[in-house]
């Protein structure tokens, strides 16, 4: 069956450390993927995507990676802060070409100061 | 600097009775979508509009119909609420998928008693 599996368990990290985040894929083969973030009672905002020929994509403080090969992708948060504590999801297209988007359960951040 | 809004906010029903819950984009996006989001569940598609005059069923649209009214506006109806439809529903819209991500809504918190 198809799925896409995040950590539903918290993450908890020391402000400055790196937070790195899992999303796995099973059955799907997705020309992209894009990663989201959502804060509690707010609806999720975009952060990258990433296509499927790309390893890597890197927006200011947050890096993404995308393997194909061991269906995984990583979303990186360097120098982490405080305020980068909320949930965090990735998806992936469906179907290609629908514009249709599966998302993962999400990951919880925490970073403590 | 709208975006995506999303009305009621909040709503409680009775089991039984109806509701349209409304959507609206300024983006001149052409697709739009329904998501709801269930603890543990993630976020399921229930229908989507890849562009004025067309819809189509998500993964979870049974108890659900949608209107896309017009290119900006794109309604989600519940015509008999029963309890299992108690969830928070984002609506979203995009254009080309595969270079840019969603913009969603902030939500609606329905719980059907």
């Amino acid at each position: 069956s198809q799925k896409i599996e995040q950590n539903s368990e918290a993450l908890n990290i020391q402000e400055g450390k790196t937070a790195t985040l899992t999303c796995n894929y099973t059955n799907y083969s997705p020309a992209y993927l894009q990663w989201y973030r959502q804060d509690p009672g707010r609806g999720p905002v975009f952060l990258l995507l990433i296509r499927e020929n790309e390893k890597e994509k890197r927006k200011e403080r947050l890096k993404v990676t995308f393997d194909t090969t061991l269906k995984q992708s990583l979303f990186h948060i360097t120098a982490s802060q405080p305020a980068d504590s909320a949930t965090y999801l990735c998806a992936l297209d469906g179907s290609s070409n629908t514009g249709k988007l599966i998302f993962g359960q999400g990951t919880t951040l925490q970073v403590k100061p | 600097n709208a975006g995506v809004t999303q009305t009621p906010k909040f709503q409680v029903l009775k089991t039984g009775q109806s509701m349209t819950l409304q959507c609206a984009q300024d983006m001149n996006h052409n697709s739009m979508y329904w998501y709801r989001q269930d603890p543990g569940m993630g976020l399921r598609l229930i229908y989507y509009s890849a562009s004025e005059g067309t819809t189509d069923k998500g993964e979870v649209p049974n108890g659900y119909n949608v209107s896309r009214l017009n290119k900006r506006e794109f309604s989600l109806r519940l015509e008999s609420a029963a309890p299992s439809q108690t969830s928070v529903y984002f609506c979203a819209s995009s254009e080309v998928v595969s270079s840019g991500g969603y913009t969603f809504g902030s939500g609606t918190r329905l719980t059907v008693v």
